[in-house]
C-alpha cells in the first residue's frame, strides 16, 4: 500500500488569493474526500469525488471547489482566501461503501495573512 | 446524522488496557461504527470498524453493545504511542452521503 500523499505541506497565503492544494490517493481506492480541520477541533467534511464527480458536499461555500482525475488523484481549490480558512487540509481515501476505512494524508497546513 | 457521545478525555497507565466508551443512542441499523486516532499533527487514522458483531485486529478490539446503541474501543496494553485523540464514528452505508461526521473525540493520556 502506498497511502495517501498530500502537497505541500505548508503554505502561506494571502487574503484573498486562491490555493491549490494536491492530493494522491491510496492505491486501489475509489474515493477522495477532503476536510478542513481547525486547531483544536474535530475535522469537518468539505466534499467527497467519486468516479470524478462530486458525491456529498459538507457545509462549505462554493469558493470551495475540487477535481479527482481518471487516476484517482484529486485538487482542493479555494478561492478568494480568508483569514477563517487557516487550517490542516485533509484528504482521504476509500472504498464506496460504509464497510470500509478511509486512509487519511498527513494534511497540508494553509496560513492565510 | 446519528451522533456519537465520548468522554472528553481519560487517562490510563502504560502496559494496561484501555476502554474507550462512545455511546450512540440515535444509530440506525445501517450504520457501521468506525473508530479513529489522531496522533498530534498527523492525519487521522483507521483502528477499526464493526456492525453488529465484536471484531479484533491487530490495534484493537471492538465490542458491540447487543442493542447497538454503545461500543468500547479496547486497547489491550497501551504503550506511549496509543496517546491520541480518539473518535467514535456512524458511517450509513447511503450512496452519496459518504462523509465522516467528527466529534470532539475523547483524548488519551498514557501515563509512564
Amino acid at each position: 500500500e502506498t497511502g495517501v500523499t498530500q502537497s505541500p505541506t505548508h503554505l502561506i497565503k494571502t487574503r484573498g488569493q486562491q490555493v491549490t492544494l494536491r492530493c494522491s490517493s491510496q492505491s486501489g481506492h475509489n474515493t477522495v474526500s477532503w476536510y478542513q480541520q481547525a486547531l483544536g477541533q474535530g475535522p469537518q467534511f468539505i466534499f467527497q469525488y467519486y468516479r470524478e464527480e462530486e458525491n456529498g458536499r459538507g457545509n462549505f461555500p462554493p469558493r470551495f471547489s475540487g477535481l479527482q482525475f481518471p487516476n484517482y488523484s484529486s485538487e482542493l481549490n479555494v478561492n478568494a482566501l480568508e483569514l477563517d480558512d487557516s487550517a490542516l487540509y485533509l484528504c482521504a481515501s476509500s472504498l464506496v461503501g460504509a464497510d470500509y476505512g478511509y486512509t487519511f494524508g498527513s494534511g497540508t497546513r494553509l496560513t492565510v495573512v | 446524522d446519528a451522533k456519537t457521545t465520548q468522554p472528553n478525555s481519560m487517562e490510563s497507565n502504560e502496559e494496561e488496557p484501555v476502554h474507550l466508551p462512545c455511546n450512540h443512542s440515535t444509530i440506525s441499523g445501517t450504520d457501521y461504527i468506525h473508530w479513529y486516532r489522531q496522533l498530534p499533527s498527523q492525519g487521522p487514522e483507521y483502528v477499526i470498524h464493526g456492525l453488529t458483531s465484536n471484531v479484533n485486529n491487530r490495534m484493537a478490539s471492538l465490542a458491540i453493545a447487543e442493542d447497538r446503541k454503545s461500543s468500547t474501543l479496547i486497547l489491550h496494553r497501551a504503550t506511549l504511542r496509543d496517546a491520541a485523540v480518539y473518535y467514535c464514528i456512524l458511517r450509513d452505508v447511503d450512496f452519496g452521503n459518504e462523509k465522516l461526521t467528527f466529534g470532539t473525540g475523547t483524548r488519551l493520556t498514557i501515563i509512564p
